[in-house]
């Protein structure tokens, strides 16, 4: 199992470009979710998915959209960069139910310019 | 909703040291995790609780969920080198879609 990965590991991009990160698990995990951790700030939830077909929306869903076709597979995309967006982004997906865990990606570091 | 806060924000001890960290919740959690985070990495599961009371260890990790289910305790036995990193706390409760996370400990240990 290779767990949650996401790609790309490093990404620059300027005001205004929009990209795509991505983000698989092989858990067969119901839920995936997407965060953003700044200095001082801790892990905040941008958007979160309870199963295919289904997304909503965390603590901090403006400049992000995300959509959930596979149970696989979590993509996040900006669709127009701005610095505020300047972060490291992780991807995590989790089993609920009685033990519940979760575990994160790797992460994507953005800077835009 | 719900908060989370984690304490200390951030420790320096000696090598050899035990470490000890907590988080209060404002509600009651069904499940506590902890996690550590080395720089430029992921965050990587460490011990899951469940129960109240319940006490797990994982090596020289020790973590207990509260009897009240409104905190969590993480305590490192004779730390080395290498548990440098920041230690978050996570939780969920009844019926939750998310995690809420504490802002981490940050940890550093001193040769």
């Amino acid at each position: 199992n290779a767990g949650v990965t996401q790609t790309p590991k490093f990404q620059v991009l300027k005001t205004g470009q929009s990209m795509t990160l991505q983000c698989a698990q092989d858990m067969n995990h119901e839920y995936m979710s997407w965060y953003r951790q700044d200095p001082g700030m801790g892990l905040r939830l941008i958007h979160y998915s309870v199963g295919a077909g289904i997304t909503d929306q965390g603590e901090v869903p403006n400049g992000y959209n995300v959509s959930r076709s596979t149970t696989e597979d979590f993509p996040l995309r900006l669709l127009s960069a701005a610095p505020s967006q300047t972060s490291v982004y992780f991807c995590a997906s989790r089993t609920p139910g009685a033990r519940e865990t979760q575990y994160f990606g790797p992460g994507t570091r953005l800077l835009v310019l | 909703g719900q908060q989370l806060n984690q304490s200390p924000q951030s420790m320096f001890i000696q090598e050899g040291e035990d470490v000890s960290m907590n988080c209060t919740s404002s509600s009651i959690f069904n499940t506590w995790l902890w996690y550590k985070q080395d720089p430029g990495e992921g965050p990587v599961l460490l011990i899951a609780l469940y129960k109240a009371g319940e006490l797990t260890s994982n090596g020289r990790l020790t973590a207990q969920f509260g009897i009240t289910r409104k905190d969590s305790f993480l305590n490192i036995s004779a730390s080395i080198p290498s548990d440098v990193g920041i230690y978050f706390c996570a939780g969920s409760g009844a019926g939750s879609y998310q995690l809420t996370f504490g802002k981490g400990t940050k940890l550093s240990v001193i040769p």
